[in-house]
């Protein structure tokens, strides 16, 4: 089966300008997450969604910071303007969530490392 | 609220040497523990898992088991091999909807 697919892997782009990460969790999943990974912070959860709906967008570092899930396969994050403090590796997660009461296992995608100059 | 303390690292063994990474937890309910695996330049992958008391999880000859009393979710192996050198992430879940709370991760540094 194919796991958590994210692309690009590798971003490397200005100050101010608007970026986009995409993932694809795997199917079946109705759970997705977003995280940022830095070594002065560790592993920062952003956001997540249940069934395609955000639940708890808490760990937005500001408002530049966006994420949106139209379907089931697909979602995005994005961070318009982008500021060197954004570089990161930033990893997407699924999992067979049920909802509320689950306690099923996250999956992870092999990151998209991000640098803003 | 959920926390989850490990060990700080690096750890570093010989081959073959015993290992054990300490992780305590603090949760308000009855979580299920985890440990991930992080290679370099690799997303997290799922280790084992324990979803109760006295459970244990295994795989790659790692294992861990749930203390309740203790609160604890301690990770061994008998003989560690270079290929094992990564960064080793405990973790639990008892919000609902699969969210994780991570420790910050131990480093392990296994020399030939």
């Amino acid at each position: 089966d194919a796991g958590v697919i994210q692309s690009p892997r590798h971003e490397v782009t200005e100050m101010g300008q608007e970026v986009t990460l995409r993932c694809k969790p795997i199917s079946g999943h109705n759970s997705l997450f977003w995280y940022r990974q830095t070594m002065m912070r560790g592993l920062e959860l952003l956001i997540y969604f249940n069934n395609n709906v955000p639940i708890d967008d808490s760990g937005m570092p500001e408002d530049r910071f966006s994420a949106k899930m139209p379907n089931a396969s697909f979602s995005t994050l994005k961070i318009q303007p982008s500021e060197p403090r954004d570089s990161a590796v930033y990893f997407c997660a699924s999992s067979a969530g049920q909802g509320t009461y689950s306690n099923q296992p996250q999956h992870f995608g092999d990151g998209t490392r991000l640098s803003i100059l | 609220g959920n926390s989850v303390t490990q060990m700080e690292g690096p750890v570093t063994l010989s081959e073959e040497a015993f290992l054990t990474i300490n992780c305590t937890y603090t949760a308000t309910g009855y979580p299920s523990l985890f440990w991930y695996v992080q290679y370099p330049g690799e997303g997290l992958q799922l280790l084992l898992k324990a979803t109760k008391a006295d459970d244990k999880g295994s795989n790659k000859g790692f294992e861990a088991t749930y203390r309740k009393e203790t609160t604890s979710f301690h990770l061994e192996k008998g003989s560690v091999q270079v290929s094992d050198s990564a960064v080793y992430f405990c973790a639990l879940s008892d919000s609902g909807y699969s969210t994780l709370t991570f420790g910050k991760g131990t480093m392990l540094l296994v020399s030939p």
